[in-house]
């Protein structure tokens, strides 16, 4: 079974500052995908990016960025310009490629509470 | 944009009771999900439906859970005979079999 680590339970960035958020797993299987998504108080699951095992370039969105390094199992987010609406909880989720089709489910991590400070 | 959607958005029961909470996928989705979140922790896996019978399930979801797709349309999962433990926020998810899943906002059940 494929577990999901994320090792700090809170962090904190200054406005307009850059944080990463960390997170590794552990899998024996070759492809899969791995997700950031982000819970705000309202406790809606908001997908930030995703990352295919696959693929050697790293994914981007707009302001968030990943650091996959596949042999390492490790894959960070990184948040540039941190603005208040990033503060939330935020998961790194695990899903296979292959071994279920569509219906695996999302292994989770526990999460990384981030603080945006004004 | 379409949203998974669900409903209600809290429920409050006792113990013992039945409830169904309810979700619309979004309409191109195949895949249908459930998870679960206890206040304060990762969110878990519960299920996952496809072709309208169940595909994957985990160890949580016991004979207490089922779910099912009526109406082609809503994506239900009931709970039985409710039990304090099962107080949670449980969240709707869909998609393609592809990539990612798309979430609802969630309902959140209290057992009292």
């Amino acid at each position: 079974a494929q577990t999901v680590t994320q090792s700090q339970p809170e962090m904190s960035v200054q406005e307009a500052e850059t944080v990463t958020l960390s997170c590794t797993y552990d899998t024996s299987e070759s492809d899969y995908y791995l997700f950031w998504y982000k819970q705000p108080p309202s406790r809606q699951m908001i997908l930030v990016i995703r990352q295919e095992a696959y693929k050697q370039q790293n994914a981007t969105e707009n302001r968030f960025s990943v650091n996959f390094q596949k042999a390492a199992k490790s894959f960070s987010l990184k948040i540039s310009d941190s603005q208040l609406g990033d503060a939330a909880m935020y998961f790194c989720a695990y899903r296979s490629m292959y071994s279920g089709g569509g219906a695996d489910g999302l292994t989770f991590g526990k999460g990384t509470h981030l603080i945006i400070q004004p | 944009e379409p949203e998974v959607t669900q409903t209600p958005s809290h429920q409050v029961t006792q113990m013992g009771q039945e409830v169904i909470l309810r979700c619309v996928p979004i309409s191109n989705h195949l895949y249908f999900y459930w998870y679960r979140q206890i206040l304060g922790q990762k969110v878990e896996f519960l299920v996952s439906f496809y072709n309208n019978e169940i595909s994957e399930k985990s160890e949580i979801f016991d004979d207490q859970f089922s779910v099912e797709r009526p109406d082609g349309s809503n994506f239900t999962l009931k709970i039985r005979s409710t039990k304090l433990e099962d107080s949670a926020m449980y969240f709707c998810a869909g998609g393609t079999g592809q990539y990612e899943q798309y979430f609802g906002p969630g309902t959140r059940l209290t057992v009292t």
